[in-house]
């Protein structure tokens, strides 16, 4: 269990420009989540996955934004024609199926990728 | 959806003192109420959590209080340290499909010498 990775850890770019993303949440969690954090704020919820199922997004997920997770292990998250305002910490996040003996509550997050837009 | 509200924004104790955060939730299916500690430049980690089942959780110098009659939530350290100091967010969620956390804004806690 080496804990949800993200890559890269930091990204700077162009406004125009489209970036990706990737995730690698924790082995055998098939509950992956895509967050987005501003300084200063907490952690916002743009969209989840279960397995390679996207499940919901929220309304802050703009057209210009999507997340897949192909094959219900790694996922990326690509924005297309960044915006200043897009400028953020993109966090990663997994939590384990429900079994016998956990309830899979527990959300574990990576180190995040900062991307900034000039 | 669900909102989360959280106080104080900033807090500064002294070593040894105790520092109290608290939250307010508005959605009364939440039933997971997880506190994360976030250092500068790292990933929140998770450092207590409490169900609705519960009433009072105890991790050493950690506790987390629920009233969900109030629909509030507290987390307690008791015998701070400076390696407490760190930004402190709670968040709320209902335990069905999603799952999905929803984050109050944080607390930065500083603890002095």
């Amino acid at each position: 269990d080496t804990g949800v990775s993200q890559d890269p850890r930091h990204k700077i770019t162009k406004r125009g420009q489209n970036v990706t993303f990737r995730c690698d949440p924790i082995s055998e969690h098939n509950r992956l989540y895509w967050y987005r954090q501003t300084l200063g704020q907490g952690p916002e919820f743009l969209t989840y996955f279960q397995n390679e199922a996207q499940l919901e997004k929220s309304r802050l997920l703009s057209d210009r934004f999507s997340a897949e997770r192909p094959k219900g292990s790694f996922s990326t998250l690509e924005i297309q024609r960044t915006e200043q305002g897009d400028s953020a910490m993109y966090l990663c996040a997994s939590r384990r199926k429900p079994g016998v003996f956990t309830t899979g509550e527990k959300l574990f997050f990576g180190s995040g990728t900062q991307l900034s837009v000039l | 959806g669900e909102n989360v509200e959280q106080h104080p924004s900033t807090l500064s104790v002294q070593e040894g003192d105790s520092a109290v955060i608290k939250c307010t939730y508005s959605d009364s299916a939440s039933n997971y109420f997880p506190w994360y500690k976030q250092e500068l430049g790292k990933r929140p980690q998770l450092i207590i959590d409490i169900r609705s089942n519960v009433g009072e959780k105890k991790d050493q110098r950690i506790a987390v209080t629920l009233n969900k009659t109030a629909k509030h939530f507290s987390l307690h350290i008791t015998e701070t340290q400076p390696e407490d100091s760190a930004v402190y967010f709670c968040a709320a969620s209902y335990t069905g499909t999603a799952s999905k956390l929803t984050f109050g804004t944080g607390t930065r806690l500083q603890v002095t010498l």
